[in-house]
């Protein structure tokens, strides 16, 4: 597609549900981020995928916390056991990747609207 | 210390006039470094890169000083349009080849008063 596509736009669920966030990327960015940002707070990077490299997922806050990248494209996060203060927008973001393109610019992020999380 | 500091505002300046904007970084072996746009309940826009030599765009001038470990950016002629919150990126990590997790500010809050 055009740009990076996430969806649900919005999500209301209750406290100790499963949610799933999908991610679509601009097509041919290798690189895939997620990153959460709370009301009036900065971007907390939550995991990267690069390829087919072991996903950096330094930035997950906790177990409950899971995601995965399919065919190298589509990526789904996934929270278990919602908690409170889960909620927040949770934002997707795609890149060339260096690599591919010898150029340090390559890793301009694209982001997706968001996912707004409400948990109850 | 964080990773990457700004000060968050607001600034509430009035139109027309000029606006910068300071960020530091703890890392000095960063390479690459960016600013972005967010506005109100959206998701961050690229802005401008940050180049070594500093580099503008018509009203927008980027700043990297490496010695004192910060980036600048300066908005001239500020617009309405411009009220938003800018975001400093860094990317912490010595790479030729990786993307890695590009680290973000808090972000500076503008508002461009009429």
């Amino acid at each position: 597609g055009a740009g990076v596509s996430q969806s649900p736009s919005n999500k209301v669920t209750e406290k100790g549900k499963d949610v799933e966030l999908r991610c679509d990327p601009i097509s041919g960015h290798t690189a895939l981020y997620w990153y959460r940002q709370s009301l009036g707070q900065g971007l907390e990077f939550l995991i990267y995928f690069q390829g087919n490299s072991a996903p950096d997922k330094s930035g997950l806050p906790s177990d409950r916390f899971s995601a995965e990248r399919t065919g190298g494209s589509v990526s789904t996060l996934t929270i278990q056991r919602t908690q409170q203060e889960d909620s927040a927008v949770y934002l997707c973001a795609s890149s060339l990747w260096v690599g591919d393109t010898g150029y340090s610019g390559a890793n301009v992020l694209t982001f997706g609207a968001g996912s707004r999380l409400t948990v109850l | 210390r964080k990773e990457v500091e700004q000060d968050p505002g607001p600034f509430n300046v009035p139109e027309g006039a000029t606006v910068a904007f300071n960020c530091t970084y703890s890392n000095s072996a960063s390479q690459s470094f960016f600013w972005y746009r967010q506005d109100c309940r959206k998701e961050p826009k690229l802005l401008m890169s940050v180049y070594s030599s500093g580099n503008e765009d018509g009203r927008f001038t980027a700043q990297l000083n490496r010695a004192s470990q910060y980036i600048s950016l300066l908005i001239r002629d500020s617009k309405l349009s411009d009220s938003a919150t800018y975001l400093c990126v860094v990317n912490p990590l010595i790479s030729n080849f990786g993307n890695e997790k590009l680290t973000f500010g808090t972000g500076t809050r503008l508002t461009i008063i009429p």
